[in-house]
């Protein structure tokens, strides 16, 4: 069965400073994609970044980008120039099919 | 575009009531998902619903049932509210792309107590 482990219940981090998150995953199958969400105290959920697994390049957008091993089934997200904005709890989630996944969340602060 | 609604954002009911939470989407998107989200877990499938017309368990479907009412909507009906089933409640809804689920979009989330 597929599961999506993330090792780090809570992270913080100074503000300008970059962090990583981590994530892990389970899985015999060889195309799906990855995510990862933000969830503020909104609660709303917000997508940050995907991965198409079939894609070697490394996914970016703005200040968030992956390292996405597939061999290792590893997939980290990396948050450069950190702001006082990505303060909030990162779910990582693995999607094949009708089967989506979710990892416990990563609870991130940032310090002024 | 209002993306995914949810119906109502805050709900408080005593053991034994019924009620059912609302989902609409304004995407065109096909599939359409319940998820649950309690203290320190990830989300978690209830139902989903992978086209109109279709509608299947995911992880914990125990005490719930759905109605793929149309394409736009997706309801989730407690038949009998037990204090287990309190937590927060995801609408979601996805498009499909080369046989692969794209990006999951989400409801803004309804608050459910039972009491």
């Amino acid at each position: 069965a597929q599961t999506v482990t993330q090792s780090q219940p809570e992270m913080s981090v100074q503000e300008a400073e970059t962090v990583t998150l981590s994530c892990t995953y389970d899985t015999s199958e060889s195309d799906y994609y990855l995510f990862w969400y933000k969830q503020p105290p909104s609660r709303q959920m917000i997508l940050v970044i995907r991965q198409e697994a079939y894609k070697q390049q490394n996914a970016t957008e703005n200040r968030f980008s992956v390292n996405f091993q597939k061999a290792a089934k590893s997939f980290s997200l990396k948050i450069s120039d950190s702001q006082l904005g990505d303060a909030a709890m990162y779910f990582c989630a693995y999607c094949f099919a009708t089967k989506v996944i979710f990892g416990p969340g990563t609870s991130l602060s940032v310090i002024p | 575009n209002a993306g995914v609604t949810q119906t109502p954002k805050f709900q408080v009911l005593k053991t034994g009531q019924s009620m059912t939470l609302q989902c609409a989407q304004d995407m065109n998107h096909n599939s359409m998902y319940w998820y649950r989200q309690d203290p320190g877990m990830g989300l978690r499938l209830i139902y989903y619903s992978a086209s109109e017309g279709t509608t299947d368990k995911g992880e914990v479907p125990n005490g719930y049932n759905v109605s793929r009412l149309n394409k736009r909507e997706f309801s989730l009906r407690l038949e009998s509210a037990a204090p287990s089933q309190t937590s927060v409640y995801f609408c979601a809804s996805s498009e499909w792309a080369g046989g692969l689920q794209e990006t999951q979009y989400f409801g803004p989330g309804t608050r459910l107590l039972v009491l």
